[in-house]
């Protein structure tokens, strides 16, 4: 079973639109929690972290995270053809280890 | 930003070959990664190191892997023999800070 489930596995949204995004660990060793986003054919590029209870938001990206059941969830708002990507959920814990979800392919439609 | 190189970034090989993955990571950064990516799927997570000493491997860490930092700047990944499966992108990272990690842009290994 995979520890880093992510949901949607794909997911298209209109150009002005909210794309929201899952992700639940099974793994209650883990500390904290980052999201990393990844266009096609380049690397994976940090977006934000959250590591306690709540909410965080940077511009059009918010984040949030209830530790008790594990459960992240990243919403960008104003969504555009340049947030299309592979939206990756990372977990980590004490041993400085990251482990990747399969992602969530998000498609901006103009 | 902080930039992490990789070279080469494509690499050809026969099955059975040697073949060494470099990286330059940031400078000041402290912990250090590999990951395998298969036709844009999934990171999976193959060995970090801190300190200059290995953390954590994962399962996909055969015993054909090895990983060094020959003198203390940059790191290698070396496979040896390689295998059909090795076949895949392999990206570095570095970090400052756990989860906070700066890829490289990644070598393509081809394993024909």
């Amino acid at each position: 079973q995979q520890k880093v489930q992510q949901s949607p596995e794909s997911l298209i949204v209109p150009e002005g639109g909210m794309a929201s995004l899952n992700c639940t660990s099974s793994d209650r060793n883990v500390d904290y929690f980052w999201w990393y986003r990844q266009h096609s054919g380049k690397s994976p590029k940090m977006l934000m972290s959250i590591f306690s209870n709540g909410e965080k938001e940077e511009g059009r990206f918010t984040v949030h995270l209830n530790k008790a059941s594990l459960h992240t969830s990243l919403h960008i708002r104003d969504s555009q053809p340049s947030d299309s990507a592979l939206y990756l959920c990372a977990v980590g814990g004490s041993n400085a280890k990251l482990t990747f979800g399969k992602g969530t392919k998000l498609s901006v439609k103009s | 930003g902080p930039k992490v190189l990789q070279i080469p970034s494509h690499q050809i090989i026969d099955m059975g070959q040697m073949v060494t993955l470099n990286c330059d990571p940031v400078s000041n950064h402290l912990y250090f990664y590999w990951y395998k990516q298969i036709l844009g799927q999934q990171m999976e997570f193959l060995v970090n190191f801190y300190n200059g000493k290995v953390m954590e491997k994962s399962k996909l860490f055969k015993d054909q892997f090895s990983v060094e930092r020959p003198d203390g700047s940059y790191f290698t990944l070396k496979i040896q023999p390689t295998a059909l499966e090795d076949s895949a992108v392999y990206f570095c990272a570095s970090s400052p800070d756990r989860g906070q990690l700066y890829f490289g842009s990644g070598t393509r290994l081809t394993v024909l």
